[in-house]
Order: C-alpha cells, then sequence, then structure tokens
C-alpha cells in the first residue's frame, strides 16, 4: 500500500512569488492534517479536512495560506504571496476517520520550502 | 490548552546502551491519546505507538519500550541496546478524543555511536 506522497520534495522560491504544495494521502483516509516546522521550532498543526470538508483550520498563520482537498482525494496548499518566514518544512499527514478516538496518523516526507 | 514536553534536546549514546527518553505532557481533557513518532535522517515521520489515556500498561515491542504514568503525565520511551540506526529525532504528541491535530513535543534528537 502507497504510503502519503507529497510534491514537491524541495522547492525554492523568491519572496512575493506563489507556491503550491501537494499531497495524495493514503487511499480511504478521510481524514487529511496539513503541519509544518520552522527551523528551529516545534511542529505546529495547520489545518485539518475530513474528506473535502475543512475540520479545522484555526493554525492557518494568515490569509496567504489557501488549502484546498479536491473530492476528498488529495489536497494542495497554496501560499500566495510567499514570505521569509514561510520557509520551512510542510508536512501531510492522512488518517483512518474513527468518530471518536485519534487514530495514528502517517505522514508524508515533506516539502522543504525556502523562500529567498 | 496541551502542551507536550521533551526536556532531553539531545542525547548521545554508545551502541548497546539503553536510553530513555522523557515526554510530560498538559491536557485538561479525560480522554486523550499519546503517540510517538521517529524521525530518521530521510525526513520521514515514522509511528512507533499510540496510547490512550484509558489504558496505563507499559508496553514493549522488541528493543522498544514505553512507560505511561497518568500521575506524572509522562510518557516515557526506552530503547534498549541500542544501535546505530536508532539515531534520529523522536517526537511525543498528544490529540484529544476526536480526531484532532496533534500538539507535537519539541523533539529529542537521539545519535547513537557506533
Amino acid at each position: 500500500e502507497a504510503g502519503v506522497t507529497q510534491f514537491p520534495s524541495h522547492s525554492v522560491i523568491e519572496k512575493g512569488q506563489t507556491v503550491t504544495l501537494r499531497c495524495d494521502p493514503i487511499s480511504g483516509h478521510d481524514n487529511l492534517y496539513w503541519y509544518r516546522r520552522v527551523m528551529g521550532k516545534e511542529i505546529k498543526f495547520l489545518l485539518h479536512f475530513v474528506k473535502e470538508s475543512k475540520q479545522d483550520e484555526s493554525g492557518m498563520p494568515n490569509n496567504r495560506f489557501l488549502a484546498e482537498r479536491t473530492g476528498g482525494t488529495y489536497s494542495t496548499l497554496k501560499v500566495q504571496p510567499a514570505e521569509l518566514e514561510d520557509s520551512g518544512v510542510y508536512f501531510c499527514a492522512s488518517s483512518f476517520f474513527a468518530g471518536t478516538g485519534a487514530r495514528e496518523q502517517y505522514f508524508g516526507p515533506g516539502t522543504r520550502l525556502t523562500v529567498t | 490548552a496541551q502542551k507536550v514536553t521533551q526536556a532531553q534536546t539531545e542525547i548521545s549514546v554508545v551502541e548497546k546502551e539503553d536510553v530513555t527518553l522523557d515526554c510530560v505532557y498538559e491536557t485538561r481533557d479525560t480522554t486523550y491519546y499519546l503517540f510517538w513518532y521517529k524521525q530518521p535522517p530521510s525526513g520521514e515521520l515514522v509511528f512507533l505507538i499510540r496510547r490512550n489515556s484509558f489504558d496505563e500498561q507499559n508496553e514493549i515491542s522488541g528493543r522498544y519500550s514505553w512507560n505511561f504514568q497518568k500521575s506524572t503525565s509522562s510518557f516515557n520511551f526506552t530503547i534498549t541496546a541500542s544501535q546505530v540506526v536508532d539515531s534520529a529525532v523522536y517526537f511525543c504528541a498528544l490529540s484529544g478524543n476526536y480526531g484532532q491535530n496533534f500538539v507535537f513535543g519539541p523533539g529529542t534528537r537521539l545519535s547513537v555511536l557506533p
């Protein structure tokens, strides 16, 4: 079974440009999460989809970040326009929908974003 | 608010030594879940264990063992007879009861020297 995949693995862009990150979750996983780790800091939650609906987007830093999940399958995270402080590693994770309870999340390899 | 503390930033041990990674958590929830993940140099986060707040039994899986102490809000991870391949960053994480996001600790970088 394929794991969570993310594309691209690395992205280097200039301040003010736009970047779109993609995540393909494990097939059958309704929950999809985005996290970010800024250099030297902790892994922080960005948002959570259940199927195509945004369940919780309280971690999104500002309106320069836009996440979508088309048809409840893959998800994209767009940063427009990018700022220097957006640099970091963006992780995507997926899990089964369990109703109550918390299932383990399976993480992708991350996208390393560098904004210069 | 939920919080996870991993006080050990970096640990170095020599191969075959035992090592314990500490994790202390804070939550007001009565039902919650704790997790450990390993991040090897390749970068992906690898799931190791999930434990709910009602199950305080210690768990052993090969050279890995976990000690959950609700009284001290701790969920420590011990590697017995460490190996070089255990070198990685280890994260402890906490979640509530409704599939919410994880709250991660800052991670502990373990280096196992040959």
